[in-house]
């Protein structure tokens, strides 16, 4: 079982939708959960991080559900300017910042 | 937030030689990685800098051939020995407040390296 895995992409909608993506992951002692946004050859950025009661950013809203080991990002709304890959990040271990990175999933918003 | 210089930006380099990478951020920061992205695949974590010390290499990864210094809390190297194709690879350097787990971690732009 790879660590990190997200819905395999692409998904293609029309501006005004709503978009969910989800991950999940296999190593249970990790403790910090994250989605990166990563933009046609650049470098990735961070969206937001997931916090365990939820959380949200405007449009964008990050769930994490331990037991299950499952993180989703939603994206209302969707903006022509939201076509990215969006990359489910998790931490290596409970003591360390070192990040692993799921293959993640791309997103094309049309007009 | 950080502000990372990588260079060389993309190179183009024969089988059997060696590339050195540059990274400088323009603060101090306790915790500096290196990644790999291969073509069409998420990042991979090559190794931990460690500042003063020898770098911790995730499995798969070795010293013989991804030799890293990090002389200092700014300035990190990455090299990339006895190239064959199979490295060439998009190789990012990343950097992250150690003091806690769930901070940000802020990425250079990338090296783009093609072996021919």
């Amino acid at each position: 079982r790879k660590e990190v895995e997200q819905d395999p992409g692409p998904f293609n909608v029309p501006e005004g939708a709503t978009v969910a993506f989800n991950c999940t992951y296999s190593n249970s002692a990790s403790q910090s959960f994250f989605w990166y946004r990563q933009d046609c050859r650049k470098e990735p950025k961070l969206l937001m991080s997931v916090y365990s009661s939820g959380n949200e950013d405007g449009r964008f809203t990050a769930q994490l559900n331990r037991a299950s080991q499952y993180i989703s990002l939603l994206i209302r709304d969707s903006k022509l300017s939201d076509s990215a890959t969006y990359l489910c990040v998790v931490n290596k271990d409970q003591a360390g910042t070192a990040l692993i990175f799921g293959k993640g999933t791309t997103l094309s918003v049309s007009s | 937030s950080a502000v990372i210089s990588q260079k060389p930006s993309r190179d183009i380099c024969q089988r059997g030689t060696s590339l050195t990478i540059q990274c400088q951020v323009d603060s101090q920061v306790t915790m500096m990685f290196w990644y790999r992205q291969q073509p069409g695949q998420s990042l991979t974590l090559i190794a931990t800098a460690n500042q003063g010390s020898e770098a911790t290499y995730e499995s798969g990864f070795v010293i013989d051939k991804f030799p890293i210094s990090r002389p200092n809390l700014t300035f990190s190297t990455l090299t990339v020995s006895n190239m064959s194709p199979e490295d060439s690879s998009i190789y990012l350097c990343s950097v992250q407040d150690g003091r806690r787990s769930n901070t940000e971690a802020f990425f250079g732009q990338g090296t783009r390296l093609t072996v021919v």
